[in-house]
């Protein structure tokens, strides 16, 4: 398996401006997460879905933020709009409860810079 | 507040000496814990983890440790490599809720 994939790698782009993150979890797993990091706050949960479901998204700072999943192999986060606030690291995981207790597998993450 | 904390935000430490990686937590009902592994540029894998039932799990070089009475739980890694240098988060769950990560240590094994 190819492991999570994220697009893209790198966006850089203009205050004011829509921004698009993608991920493609494993193949299978039931679970998908997206988390932000900063050096300030560490690694944190914007939100995850269970079954393409929602389940939290309590971590979702703000409005400007939603993320979708429309279907098993694909999830969206989307910022509108930017601010360079939101400049960070975004990461997706997913995983699969039936593998035990909660292990999760991330991608390689999208590194976002709002000018 | 952050109910996993990591004090030490960077280590130094030889090649071939023990590196010790610290991580508190502020909630007992948390009864599994793990320990993530993260190279630049790349996200965050699985390294160790192990179950409140227990306070003890070893794998090779890895060990992590878990004192429950003192939330507190630590990563041993003996002996350090070049290629241990990461950053190391700790995290924890209670039940099937999602994980709570610590904010890292990143960890420089000089040769």
């Amino acid at each position: 398996d190819a492991g999570v994939i994220q697009s893209p790698r790198h966006e850089v782009t203009e205050m004011g401006q829509e921004v698009t993150l993608r991920c493609k979890p494993i193949s299978g797993h039931d679970y998908l997460f997206w988390y932000r990091q900063t050096m300030m706050r560490g690694l944190e949960l914007l939100i995850y879905f269970n079954n393409n479901v929602p389940i939290d998204d309590s971590g979702m700072p703000e409005d400007r933020f939603s993320a979708k999943m429309p279907n098993a192999s694909f999830s969206t986060l989307k910022i509108q709009p930017s601010e360079p606030r939101d400049s960070a690291v975004y990461f997706c995981a997913s995983s699969l409860i039936g593998e035990g207790r909660e292990t999760q597998y991330f991608g390689p993450g999208t590194r976002l810079l709002v000018l | 507040d952050q109910q996993v904390k990591q004090n030490s935000p960077s280590l130094s430490v030889q090649e071939g000496r023990i590196s010790i990686l610290n991580c508190d937590y502020t909630n007992s009902m948390f009864d599994y814990f793990l320990w993530y592994k993260k190279y630049p540029a790349e996200g965050p894998t699985f390294l160790i983890s192990i179950s409140s039932i227990k306070d003890k799990n070893e794998d090779g070089r890895f060990t992590v440790f878990l004192n429950k009475s003192a939330k507190h739980l630590s990563l041993h890694i003996v002996p350090s490599q070049p290629g241990d240098s990461a950053v190391y988060f700790c995290a924890a769950s209670e039940g099937n809720t999602p994980l709570v990560f610590g904010k890292g240590t990143r960890l420089s094994v000089i040769a």
